[in-house]
């Protein structure tokens, strides 16, 4: 069963516009983790949020949590063609010794150059 | 590049078979977690080995089954392969069940 559900399904933007990508969860969780892939192949991690913290930066990502509302955020500024993915959020119920992920369906971004 | 490599690239294979996938877990990692993605969808968790021990399985028939080895790598076997097997295989290695690094996946297709 998948836990996360992102939202928009998909996402088409214009090179130079921001994209935002969110993300609700069901059930209390440890951490909260945004991954890309690219072309159906390995997942690259880009961004971990812990339950006790409500944003995180890193580089052009911002991403957001609040846990009453159970939804994540995930902000990419400055977007480029590179930034073409899908892009998942996957929580972690757990974390430390049992840790496992639970992952959305994904959003497929497009940036247009 | 996360160090975290997988084999084969692309498998085929019929109905009934049975299949071993293969993962060599980044420097370092003891943990090895294993992942089902058929296509549209996210990744799903099948089962996780630490220290050679299965340590949590997700809502998968036990004709999935796996191992880790002394240096942590590890497998996936599948036995009686069904049509709802094609997806690809994604595996992923972490220190002591932290933070997961993937390898390239293998895609598996049944016929």
């Amino acid at each position: 069963s998948q836990q996360g559900e992102e939202d928009p399904q998909a996402l088409s933007i214009q090179e130079g516009e921001n994209a935002t990508m969110n993300c609700s969860y069901k059930t209390s969780i440890n951490n909260l983790q945004w991954y890309r892939q690219n072309s159906g192949r390995g997942l690259v991690h880009l961004i971990l949020i812990r339950s006790n913290e409500r944003e995180k930066h890193s580089g052009r990502l911002r991403v957001t949590l609040d846990t009453s509302k159970k939804s994540s955020s995930l902000l990419i500024t400055a977007s480029r063609a590179a930034d073409t993915a899908s892009y998942f959020c996957a929580t972690d119920s757990w974390g430390g010794a049992n840790s496992k992920l639970t992952f959305g369906k994904g959003i497929t971004l497009s940036v247009r150059p | 590049e996360t160090g975290v490599t997988q084999s084969p690239t692309h498998l085929i294979k019929t109905r009934g078979q049975q299949v071993t996938l293969r993962c060599s877990s980044q420097s370092g990692h003891n943990t090895v977690s294993w992942y089902q993605q058929a296509l549209g969808q996210g990744p799903q968790f099948i089962f996780q080995y630490y220290r050679e021990e299965e340590n949590g399985r997700g809502n998968f028939p036990p004709r999935f089954s796996g191992l880790q080895f002394p240096n942590y790598s590890s497998e996936l076997n599948v036995n009686a392969l069904e049509l709802d097997d094609s997806a690809l295989y994604l595996c992923a290695s972490s220190w002591n069940k932290n933070e997961q690094f993937f390898g390239p996946g293998t895609r598996l297709t049944v016929l």
